[in-house]
């Protein structure tokens, strides 16, 4: 069955440095969800969409930025990288009037 | 986290043996997931509980829930070495909010 995609898998940013990450959701799935995780830490949530529209914010430094797209994929801009935005980020997306959501791979950032 | 604790952090028992891991959380939930997250991969999804479900099994693994306690308990039966991982709970807030929220999660090491 097809996951989640997401890419890069991996990144290495300068500080000051921008960055985008891309997700592609479970075909037919409707709502995308992004989380950060930083290293011995639970998965944080950043940002969600449905339907192209945001649905719900989170703890998302005002650097950041997302969008989701007419084919439901997902991108997460963030800039003016800072050492402490190291962390592995994880998209997850899932079908309206169900509960489970499924996780990418996680992208993983490293600001030097 | 701003969910609750999950008990213990570490646990490490002897494979074949059975492993329980224990998570709390603080508001009223619609449903309960439990993830698994292979070191510094993704969270591949174990078992979903709703609220008014009290437990579910799916294969080696048994799931509890007490609302009027705010906890859930996971049962791994019969441990195998691939089960080391760490395990996190997480909860959607009631009504609306489908995101979810995780706890610290417990890192569980099976000795062959």
């Amino acid at each position: 069955a097809a996951g989640v995609i997401q890419s890069p898998r991996h990144l290495i940013k300068e500080k000051r440095e921008t960055a985008t990450l891309k997700c592609y959701p479970i075909p037919r799935h409707d709502t995308v969800y992004w989380y950060q995780q930083g290293p011995g830490q639970d998965p944080q949530f950043l940002i969600s969409f449905y339907e192209k529209m945001q649905s719900d914010k989170g703890s998302i430094p005002d650097r950041f930025s997302a969008q989701q797209f007419s084919d439901y994929h997902s991108e997460l801009n963030m800039s003016s990288l800072e050492l402490g935005d190291s962390a592995l980020y994880f998209c997850a997306s899932s079908l309206v009037g169900t509960d489970t959501q499924y996780f990418g791979p996680g992208t993983r950032l490293t600001v030097l | 986290s701003q969910q609750g604790e999950e008990d213990p952090q570490a646990l490490s028992i002897q494979e074949g043996e059975n492993a329980t891991m224990n998570c709390s959380y603080k508001t009223s939930i619609n449903n309960l997931q439990w993830y698994r997250q292979n070191s510094g991969r993704g969270l591949v999804h174990l078992i979903l509980i709703r609220s008014n479900e009290r437990e579910k099994h799916s294969g080696r693994l048994r799931v509890t829930l007490d609302t009027s306690k705010k906890s859930s308990s996971l049962l791994i039966t019969a441990s195998r070495a691939a089960d080391t991982a760490s395990y996190f709970c997480a909860t959607d807030a009631f009504q609306g909010a489908q995101k979810l929220v995780f706890g610290q999660g417990t890192r569980l090491t099976i000795n062959p």
